[in-house]
């Protein structure tokens, strides 16, 4: 049963356009993340937050950042897209301390 | 850094065969990881399958075994008996239970299980 919710299932844009993912979770969670997942499949953190503190990976260029209105909500907002991001971006959500996340179907990007 | 590294990108079995996935990590900035495998079904959200936080334990779940073997650094995924719906993606992953708590996936295998 789905408890990680993710809008769009998937987005074609242009290059330099901005674009904003949505992830909603329902499980009481209070911390969510971002992933990437590139051609490679390989899966790679971005961010982890809860509403005490955002953890950044360093690796993560500045036009990403996330948004969040509540605890059971985390976007995901890139400021001006290049080619480079075109991936799956993976929303998940645990409670703090705890390794066992839950994950979003995914949101495909598609920069052209 | 830790990695985790799955050496096959795609594994095919016929229905009924046993399978074994493999997976070996590099955990030198973590003293103890505790070591997953997830599993993404067709069209389904990345889900837990198995955990194990001890050296030397094994982990069950669905048909599915792993143990985690710190003097090999491995934690192998085995079924005795595959069916065509285990048909999935399988990650390996770590994380550093006295640290982070972020998950450090790896590339991930296709099996594919033939009728």
């Amino acid at each position: 049963e789905t408890a990680v919710f993710q809008t769009p299932n998937y987005h074609v844009t242009q290059v330099g356009n901005e674009v904003s993912f949505n992830c909603k979770q329902t499980l009481g969670h209070d911390t969510m993340y971002w992933y990437k997942q590139d051609s490679k499949k390989l899966l790679k953190i971005m961010f982890s937050y809860n509403n005490k503190q955002l953890i950044v990976n360093e690796t993560v260029p500045r036009r990403f950042s996330p948004q969040s209105s509540d605890k059971a909500h985390l976007n995901l907002r890139i400021k001006s897209v290049e080619p480079e991001d075109s991936a799956v971006y993976l929303c998940a959500s645990s409670y703090w301390g705890r390794d066992e996340q839950y994950f979003g179907p995914g949101t495909r990007l598609t920069v052209l | 850094g830790d990695s985790v590294t799955q050496t096959e990108g795609q594994v095919t079995v016929s229905e009924s065969k046993s399978l074994i996935i493999n997976c070996t990590y590099s955990a030198t900035s973590i003293a103890y990881p505790n070591l997953f495998w997830y599993v993404r079904y067709p069209g389904e959200g990345l889900q837990l399958l198995l955990k194990v936080i001890t050296a030397g334990q094994k982990g069950s779940s669905r048909g599915f075994e792993a143990t985690y073997n710190k003097e090999t650094t491995s934690f192998h995924l085995q079924k005795a008996s595959v069916q065509e719906s285990d048909s999935a993606v399988y990650y390996c992953a770590l994380s550093d239970p006295s640290g982070s708590w972020q998950l450090i996936f790896g590339s991930g295998t296709q099996l594919t299980v033939m009728p």
